[in-house]
Order: C-alpha cells, then structure tokens, then sequence
C-alpha cells in the first residue's frame, strides 16, 4: 500500500517548457489535489477533483491544467512554464467523506515535487 | 471562498512549555478542522482534527479548541519536545481544503 505516490520528484524547465506532473493513489479515494507550497504562502490549492470525471478550480488555477484520467489518477499540466511556477508541488487524495456538504475526510499527501523553472 | 489566517508565523519555546497556534476562518459552512504538522523536506501528516459539533479534542500532548460562534480555533501542544520542532498549519473544509500560512514552531533543548 504506496499511498499517493506523485513524479517526478525533481524537475528544472525552462521558461516556456511544458511538463506534466503525475499522481496516483492507492486507496480507493474519491476526492483528489493538486497544491503548491511557497515560502511563507501555505499550501494553495490548484484544482480539484471531487469524484472521477469532475474537476474544478481552486485558489491559484492559472497557468495549469490538470486530467483525472481514472479514479486513481490526477495529472497536473503546465503548457508553458513561468518562473513564478517555481514551488513544490503535492498531489493530494481523501475520501471525502460529507458532512453537512463538507469534506471531513482525512488529506493523504504525496512526497512533493520541486520544480524550478529558469 | 474560504480564508483561514493562522498566527504566530514563528514561534520558540523551551523544551517543555507548551506552544499554542491560533487559527481563524470565514466561512461559516466550514465543519471540519484538521491540524498538520511538516517536517522539513517532507510531507504534511494529520495531527489531530476536530468537527464543528465538538468543542476540544484531546490526544495525549496535544489538543485542539473550536469556537464556531468566533470562528476561530487553536492547537495546543503541551511538554514540548525537540522533536515537535516543525511547521504546523491550521486548516478549514468546505467542500475543499483551505490552508492557513503555517507555524514555525521550534523548541529549544
């Protein structure tokens, strides 16, 4: 049982390259995350999938694209990479379980991604 | 959307005190809580949480406080250890995860 497991683990782009960063888990979760992390700002979400075959925005979406491609998988494109797109990423998954219309499921992360873009 | 605010950014204590980290959010449809502790170059791991119908939560050295009324809650770790030396954040669900800025939380041997 690997849990969420995102690659890679280390990657460097230039400005104006593209990459796709890959997660998947392993616990049957419905719910699933993408959300940078930088000094000082948190963790800011990038989007979501609540259940397969839906996604939706979260707080910082721009410059990002993301493909739940089956209930284990959740990819996070960048189509031309910033400099501002220089953080470390985590890939996300819970059971989302509802409470009132909220998500009361425990957050299982990935180990990170730190991109860095020239 | 939701805005969760946490304070201190930094906080120092010696070993053995107890350190306190203080939450607020905005959104009043948020019921679910939870506290996450980062050790650095790792990944966040759940600590503790607590949902809108309790008031505190208790796990042997740390506990959590809710007050839905002022929108606010906080972490309370008591005895303090070099070990619980880490960034905490604070978090709110709605239908999504918000996250609080983080905690540096450093205890001096």
């Amino acid at each position: 049982n690997a849990g969420v497991t995102q690659t890679p683990k280390f990657q460097v782009l230039k400005t104006g390259q593209s990459m796709t960063l890959q997660c998947a888990q392993d616990m049957n979760h419905n719910s699933m995350y993408w959300y940078r992390q930088d000094p000082g700002m948190g963790l800011r979400l990038i989007y979501y999938s609540a259940s397969e075959g839906t996604t939706d925005k979260g707080e910082v979406p721009n410059g990002y694209n993301v493909s739940r491609l089956n209930k284990r998988e959740f990819s996070l494109r960048l189509e031309s990479a910033a400099p501002s797109q220089t953080s470390v990423y985590f890939c996300a998954s819970s059971e989302a379980l509802t409470s009132g219309g909220s998500n009361t499921g425990e957050l299982f992360f990935g180990e990170g991604s730190r991109l860095t873009v020239l | 959307g939701e805005n969760v605010e946490q304070h201190p950014s930094t906080l120092s204590v010696q070993e053995g005190d107890s350190a306190v980290i203080k939450c607020t959010y905005s959104d009043s449809a948020s019921n679910y809580f939870p506290w996450y502790k980062q050790e650095l170059g790792k990944r966040p791991q759940l600590i503790i949480d607590i949902r809108s119908n309790v008031g505190e939560k208790k796990d042997q050295r740390i506990a959590v406080t809710l007050n839905k009324t002022a929108k606010h809650f906080s972490l309370h770790i008591t005895e303090t250890q070099p070990e619980d030396s880490a960034v905490y954040f604070c978090a709110a669900s709605g239908n999504q995860f918000y996250f609080g800025t983080g905690t540096s939380l450093t205890v001096i041997p």
